[in-house]
């Protein structure tokens, strides 16, 4: 499976942006990019996900590098209720062998100050 | 909530035990996935079923683990003679079937104390 980059820990401010970066040098053509959170005993809860161009959600955007070895997952105003686990994904198209496995890394963790 | 149920939550058993833990995924959801999580690290993937078909193993499930869906439907994961590294959350996840990519829809997990 390729493999994502994330810093282990990032801070934010309550109301400020957030932006998460992550790094997928190896990143294939079928690769989709996924960001799942995690916040504090539950189980994982899907962001968004791309393939090549920028994503919108209610929840966040997805920033896609043109040469797709980069992603930036924005959090237009960060409350208290974002401090959680970000993590960044590269699944296959779920049609291909890996039935849309899903791979996580250590993830992100953020923390949002008051 | 995102409408998949895991049962029970939490489970504390002693060593050499078996436990069976049940996943109800989203009724209209073809796929279902298992996933352990240790404390500090992120979820690794256990298995994979297609309607009642499991179609993937990871090679972190030892021959105690079996995890079964039958008709389509619930999922259970069991685990025979626990150990005390099986301690961790065991989470459940849903997804339909679609072209391109799909969404996982994870459950609140089950966690594993074993004693």
């Amino acid at each position: 499976d390729a493999k994502t980059t994330q810093p282990n820990s990032m801070e934010s401010n309550e109301e400020e942006p957030v932006h998460l970066p992550c790094n997928h040098s190896t990143i294939s053509g079928t690769d989709y990019i996924h960001w799942y959170r995690q916040l504090p005993s539950q189980g994982p809860e899907y962001v968004i996900h791309g393939l090549t161009s920028n994503v919108n959600n209610r929840m966040a955007s997805l920033a896609i590098a043109e040469d797709r070895k980069s992603s930036t997952l924005i959090l237009h105003r960060a409350t208290l209720r974002d401090a959680a686990v970000y993590y960044c994904i590269l699944s296959a198209d779920a049609g291909g062998t890996s039935y849309g496995k899903l791979t996580f890394g250590q993830g992100t963790i953020l923390t949002v100050h008051p | 909530d995102t409408g998949v149920s895991q049962d029970p939550r939490h489970k504390i058993t002693k060593r050499g035990q078996n436990v069976t833990f049940r996943c109800d995924p989203i009724s209209e959801h073809n796929r279902l996935y298992w996933y352990r999580q240790t404390l500090g690290q992120g979820p690794e993937f256990l298995t994979y079923f297609q309607n009642e078909a499991q179609l993937e193993k990871s090679r972190l499930l030892s021959d105690r683990f079996s995890a079964e869906r039958p008709k389509g439907s619930f999922s259970t994961l069991e685990i025979q003679r626990t150990e005390q590294g099986d301690s961790a959350m065991y989470l459940c996840a849903s997804s339909l079937r679609l072209a391109g990519t799909d969404t996982q829809y994870f459950g609140p997990g089950t966690r594993l104390t074993v004693l």
